[in-house]
C-alpha cells in the first residue's frame, strides 16, 4: 500500500510570507502527527490530529497552525514565516493508539528553507 | 513536563565497535518505539517494546524495556557503515493519548 505523502518536497519562502503544507496518511490510518526537524533541535511534536480532531499539541507559537479532513488527510499552515522556520517539516500517520497501531509511519517530509 | 532525555546526543565509533543510546522517561511508559533515520532520510519504525524488562533483538540490535517502564535502550554489537544515522525513541505515556520523543542519538562510523 502507498506510504505517506508529503508535498511539496521542497520549498523556498521568504519572511513575513505564509505556508502550507500536506500530507495524505496510508489509507485506513486515522492519525495525522507533525514534527518539526532541525538540526539543533531534533524532532520537535508540533500537533496530532485524530479523526479531524486535535489531540495534542507542542510548544509552537500560534503561528503553527493545522487541520485534518474527512478523508484524512492533513495540512499545516505556517504564517508570517521567521528565518528560525527553516525545517525539515515531518508527518507521520498511526492507525489508532494501542499495540501495532500504535506504530509510527512517516513522510519523506517538506524542508522548508526561509530567506 | 513529561520528556524523554536520550544520551548521547552524539557517537562516532571505529567499525566493528560497539553503540548503545539511553532513553530516560520522567514518568511511566506504556510502551516505547525505536526509529532510525538515515542521513537525508526519514525516521523508520525499528521495534516496539511493551513489557516491564522486555527485551527484544533483531541481528545485531539489543533492546531493551526496564522494569519499571521508565527507561530504554538500544545496543548495536560490531557496528557496520549501515548503522550510521539518527536513532531516537518515542513513548507513549501511561494513560494518556501523548507520545514524547526522545532528542535522538546521531551514530556515525569510521570504516
Amino acid at each position: 500500500k502507498a506510504g505517506v505523502t508529503q508535498t511539496p518536497r521542497y520549498l523556498i519562502k521568504t519572511r513575513g510570507q505564509q505556508v502550507t503544507l500536506s500530507c495524505s496518511p496510508i489509507s485506513g490510518h486515522r492519525s495525522v502527527s507533525w514534527y518539526q526537524q532541525t538540526p539543533g533541535q531534533g524532532l520537535q511534536f508540533l500537533f496530532e490530529y485524530f479523526s479531524e480532531t486535535q489531540r495534542n499539541k507542542g510548544n509552537f507559537p500560534g503561528r503553527f497552525s493545522g487541520r485534518q479532513f474527512s478523508n484524512s488527510r492533513s495540512e499545516m499552515n505556517v504564517s508570517t514565516l521567521e528565518l528560525g522556520d527553516s525545517a525539515l517539516y515531518l508527518c507521520a500517520s498511526r492507525f489508532g493508539e494501542t499495540g501495532g497501531a500504535n506504530v509510527l509511519t512517516f513522510g519523506a517530509g517538506s524542508r522548508l528553507t526561509v530567506l | 513536563g513529561q520528556q524523554v532525555m536520550q544520551i548521547p546526543q552524539y557517537q562516532h565509533v571505529q567499525e566493528g565497535e560497539d553503540f548503545t543510546t539511553y532513553c530516560n522517561s520522567s514518568t511511566t511508559l506504556s510502551n516505547i518505539q525505536w526509529y532510525k533515520q538515515r542521513p537525508g532520510g526519514h525516521p523508520v519504525f525499528l521495534i516496539q517494546l511493551v513489557k516491564s524488562g522486555e527485551v527484544k533483538k533483531q541481528k545485531r540490535l539489543t533492546f531493551q524495556f526496564g522494569e519499571a517502564k521508565k527507561n530504554s535502550s538500544l545496543h548495536i554489537t560490531a557496528t557496520q557503515t549501515t548503522d550510521v544515522g539518527t536513532y531516537f525513541c518515542v513513548g507513549k505515556i501511561q494513560g494518556a493519548q501523548k507520545l514524547v520523543f526522545g532528542q535522538g542519538t546521531r551514530l556515525t562510523i569510521n570504516p
